[in-house]
């Protein structure tokens, strides 16, 4: 079954606009939120990551905002850019082993 | 500027062939990963080693999958024999994990199409 469930599975967002993405999960011993971003023929390259004992992380325009109570974490791309247009996966890890990655949401940022 | 690397990068066979996919981790890195990604099925992981020791290869199908790891600067993905479902892209991870960071840093990925 799929550990972290992710949507929008599409997102069309206009230039400048913000981006929110969201993902959830079940398993509480998830210790381990990272996203990653996937640009076409290109492998998943780490964006943004969280530990569940701070409830927000911002790196420039992205943000996860991170919900343990309601096992739920989202990632916010303010200002959002053409270049930002790629697949966005959420993942989640338990001790530092594999990763159990979200479906992905295709983001579109029209000019 | 160290990456991982993964060779080939595109391969297509008829099924029932071998196909074997290399993959050199970050040197250093203690963890190297396999997985598959699909339009249906996303990203998929098949398997990982930590320091070369094979941990989990439950996500692999074990008749005709196989992973090894036979030094520190090369793993390999091997399908024998290959069949039309296999048709994927299959990316190699390595990371320093247990460390300061669980990050994991992809290769490009091996398209494969079986036909």
């Amino acid at each position: 079954q799929q550990q972290v469930k992710q949507s929008p599975q599409s997102l069309i967002v206009q230039k400048g606009g913000i981006s929110i993405i969201n993902c959830a999960y079940e398993n509480t011993a998830f210790d381990y939120f990272p996203w990653y971003q996937q640009f076409p023929g290109k492998g998943p390259a780490l964006l943004i990551a969280i530990r569940p004992d701070v409830s927000e992380k911002k790196e420039g325009r992205f943000t996860i905002s991170f919900n343990k109570s309601a096992k739920q974490f989202s990632l916010h791309i303010m200002d959002s850019q053409p270049g930002d247009s790629a697949t966005y996966f959420c993942a989640a890890e338990v001790g530092a082993n594999n990763l159990f990655f979200g479906t992905g949401t295709r983001l579109t940022v029209i000019p | 500027d160290a990456r991982v690397t993964q060779t080939p990068r595109d391969k297509v066979t008829e099924m029932g062939q071998e196909v074997t996919m290399r993959c050199q981790p970050i040197l250093g890195h203690n963890t190297v990963f396999w997985y598959r990604q699909t339009m249906m099925q996303g990203l998929e992981l098949l398997a990982y080693f930590r320091n070369r020791a094979p941990l989990d290869d439950s996500g692999m199908p074990k008749d005709r999958f196989s992973a090894e790891m036979p030094d520190a600067t090369l793993a390999t993905l091997k399908i024998q024999p290959s069949e039309p479902r296999d048709s994927a892209v299959y990316f190699c991870a390595s990371g320093l994990v247990g460390w300061s960071t669980d990050t994991q840093y992809f290769g490009p990925g091996t398209r494969l199409t079986v036909l």
